[in-house]
């Protein structure tokens, strides 16, 4: 199964910040890279697919870059709602894998 | 908008069965891809298995292979999770998520997803 390492696992940040978290592949999946945001006991909603592509109704500050093994999630002012924990996920080989996860706080 | 209601908390023996029910609405559930992800506590994410209900079609994450089936009644819009000889490791909170049947291949991501069934496995 492809690995998939973020980093940092946790990370403290203010209103109005700007936030970059790092997810990579253990090998190359072009841009078949997804992000999700997930809040204590709710499910993951997904942010971002193919890499860069803002999934629908999720804001602008949102946004994703990268391709082959290292992908970067941004999130350009942070405002209180997105304190989650960010997941990214593969979609390269028939088994989905996800990272770790990211926890984004206060 | 595809929208998925999954069945209630389950607590299992060790070596039991549990089988956990997603229903879906509002969506075309014979040609979406119905697959499930489960979440032990204060863990990642771990993908399961899928079925095309139209066609019957599973595939399975080999972690899994022998000891989950994956079901669907394309009646009732209704998809199956049956995971066998529980553990304690199994303990978990497991979702059902939908994609169009076009994103097979999840290169759109996993965009629908179910709130999620706790199983508790503890003797």
């Amino acid at each position: 199964d492809i690995q998939m390492t973020q980093s940092p696992s946790s990370l403290s940040a203010s209103v109005g910040d700007r936030v970059t978290i790092s997810c990579r592949a253990s090998q190359n999946i072009d841009t078949h890279l997804h992000w999700y945001q997930q809040k204590p006991g709710k499910a993951p909603k997904l942010l971002i697919y193919g890499a860069s592509n803002l999934q629908s109704g999720v804001p602008s500050r949102v946004s994703g870059s990268g391709s082959g093994t290292d992908f970067t999630l941004t999130i350009s002012s942070l405002q209180p709602e997105d304190f989650a924990t960010y997941f990214c996920q593969q979609s390269h080989s028939g088994t989905p894998t996800f990272g770790q996860g990211t926890k984004l706080e206060i | 908008q595809v929208q998925l209601v999954q069945s209630g908390a389950e607590v299992k023996k060790p070596g039991s069965s549990v089988k956990v029910s997603c229903k879906a609405s509002g969506g075309t559930f014979s040609n979406d891809n119905m697959g499930w992800v489960r979440q032990a506590p204060g863990q990642g994410l771990e993908w399961m298995g899928k079925i095309i209900p139209i066609l019957g079609l599973t595939n399975y994450a080999q972690k899994f292979q022998g000891r989950v089936t994956i079901s669907a009644d394309r009646s009732t819009s209704t998809g199956y999770m049956e995971l066998r000889s529980l553990r304690s490791e199994d303990t978990a909170v497991y979702y059902c998520v939908s994609t169009a049947g076009t994103n097979y291949y999840y290169h759109k991501g996993m965009d629908v997803w179910g709130q999620g069934t706790a199983v508790t496995v503890s003797s």
